[in-house]
């Protein structure tokens, strides 16, 4: 499964509390990327990183921050959660060259409750 | 942005016959299309991809050709199986920034015994 792991696989917590997911590799990858699953919409962008310290916007990333300090490491925050955050999150990563055009891998996903 | 459309969105074959998926995409200059497999409470698993370079490409009981005049691209599977039942994504380059993937909304694929 492409040595990435997703913590924590489940979470529940309340409206305006900060959230953070992580997101980890060990196959020294350059792109990482935050999606969300949701019925009816497929999977979205949410952030992703071409390097250290290196980060943008997808499609979805209002109200979502997040920070890649090392490779290994991707940790997408939620500052203050609300209902429509609640979602599947899932990591992916590859070896881009840019522009998307490299096959992707996908961590097994977390699982958010917000009430 | 890209914009990516997929059909139908529900599909129920019987087994040992053919099923097909359908994606159209907006982006011209998008070259590289792969479909995604995802089996309930799982992750997303790449079964199979197609670059533009190429306009059919096989694996086994899978296969993805390509039409980059009309812009769409169709999964083929054959003889199928009750394992294949599950929901199946097509992408395609651009999700909303120069990088990532767009993603149509899913086929749920029923396999009747």
């Amino acid at each position: 499964d492409a040595g990435i792991t997703q913590s924590p696989r489940h979470k529940v917590t309340e409206t305006g509390t900060p959230v953070t997911l992580r997101c980890h590799q060990t196959e020294n990858h350059r792109y990482m990327y935050w999606y969300r699953q949701d019925p009816g919409h497929g999977l979205r962008l949410i952030h992703y990183s071409y390097g250290v310290k290196d980060t943008d916007k997808g499609e979805v990333s209002d109200g979502y921050s997040v920070s890649r300090s090392k490779t290994e490491d991707f940790l997408l925050t939620l500052e203050s959660a609300t209902s429509s955050q609640t979602s599947v999150y899932f990591c992916a990563i590859s070896e881009s060259t840019g522009l998307g055009q490299e096959t992707q891998y996908f961590g097994p996903g977390t699982r958010l409750l917000v009430l | 942005g890209e914009n990516v459309e997929q059909h139908p969105s529900t599909l129920s074959v019987q087994e040992g016959d053919s099923a097909v998926i359908k994606c159209t995409y907006s982006d011209s200059a998008s070259n590289y299309f792969p479909w995604y497999k995802q089996e309930l409470g799982k992750r997303p698993q790449l079964i199979i991809d197609i670059r533009s370079n190429v306009g059919e490409k096989k694996d086994q009981r899978i296969a993805v050709t390509l039409n980059k005049t009309a812009k769409h691209f169709s999964l083929h599977i054959t003889e199928t199986q009750p394992e294949d039942s599950a929901v199946y994504f097509c992408a395609a380059p651009g999700g909303g920034g120069a990088d990532g993937l767009t993603f149509g909304k899913g086929t749920h694929l029923i396999i009747q015994p």
